[in-house]
């Protein structure tokens, strides 16, 4: 299966600050990656569909001024969450899109924000 | 719209018992489904999947079969192991390029020895 590597695995950050979240397809190119956040005990949502060298595309609810989605390349894409608050410690998943009919996901990044 | 049910959690079992977790689909089209697991803090892996009517996706003791006339997906298991504990989901893709996984919300499965 592909490999997917996130980076950092967790982050703990004070309220205010920002954290860029990113995500790597090693072994394929993605022209599309998709972004999820999963709550504690809660299913995962797709926040946002981002394709590589154009804007991403939001899911209902989730500001686009806060997390800042680039995917600048094939292999490559970031989620930067700008002014965290607490509310925004959450698990954030990303996921390229695949040509078949199976996803793969990256390990995932616990954000804690104090 | 398009959606997935799956049977609320807890569920939790003594070793080698016998488990299933239901989960129900609403799709237009022809969906695949899928079972991914998370095992404690760790990132989602696919445990099987079915493209299909009538299809049975299976993988380490664990069958699922893809039932249009009961919109079902159902994830079995004959004999349980501790190590089997982890937050199942079942999940459907609409086969549409650009779109993602629609997720149930999870059931999370103890196994006690």
């Amino acid at each position: 299966g592909a490999v997917v590597s996130q980076h950092p695995s967790r982050v703990i950050c004070k309220s205010g600050t920002s954290v860029k979240i990113e995500c790597r397809s090693l072994d394929f190119q993605a022209t599309t990656m998709f972004w999820y956040r999963q709550f504690p005990k809660q299913s995962l949502m797709l926040m946002a569909t981002s394709n590589e060298g154009s804007k991403a595309t939001y899911e209902q609810g989730v500001e686009k001024d806060k997390f800042l989605i680039n995917h600048a390349s094939l292999t490559l894409s970031t989620l930067t969450v700008t002014s965290a608050h607490p509310e925004d410690s959450s698990f954030y998943i990303c996921s390229p899109g695949s040509d078949t009919d199976t996803q793969y996901f990256g390990p995932g990044t616990r954000l804690t924000v104090l | 719209g398009n959606s997935v049910t799956q049977m609320e959690g807890p569920v939790t079992l003594s070793e080698e018992a016998f488990l299933t977790i239901n989960c129900t689909y609403t799709a237009t089209g022809y969906p695949s489904l899928f079972w991914y697991v998370q095992y404690p803090g760790e990132g989602l892996q696919l445990l099987l999947k079915a493209t299909k009517a009538d299809d049975k996706g299976s993988n380490k003791g664990f069958e699922a079969t893809y039932r249009k006339e009961t919109t079902s997906f159902h994830l079995e298991k004959g004999s349980v192991q501790v190590s089997d504990s982890a937050v199942y989901f079942c999940a459907l893709s609409l086969n549409q390029a650009g779109t993602a996984l629609i997720f149930g919300k999870g059931t999370t499965l103890s196994v006690s020895s």
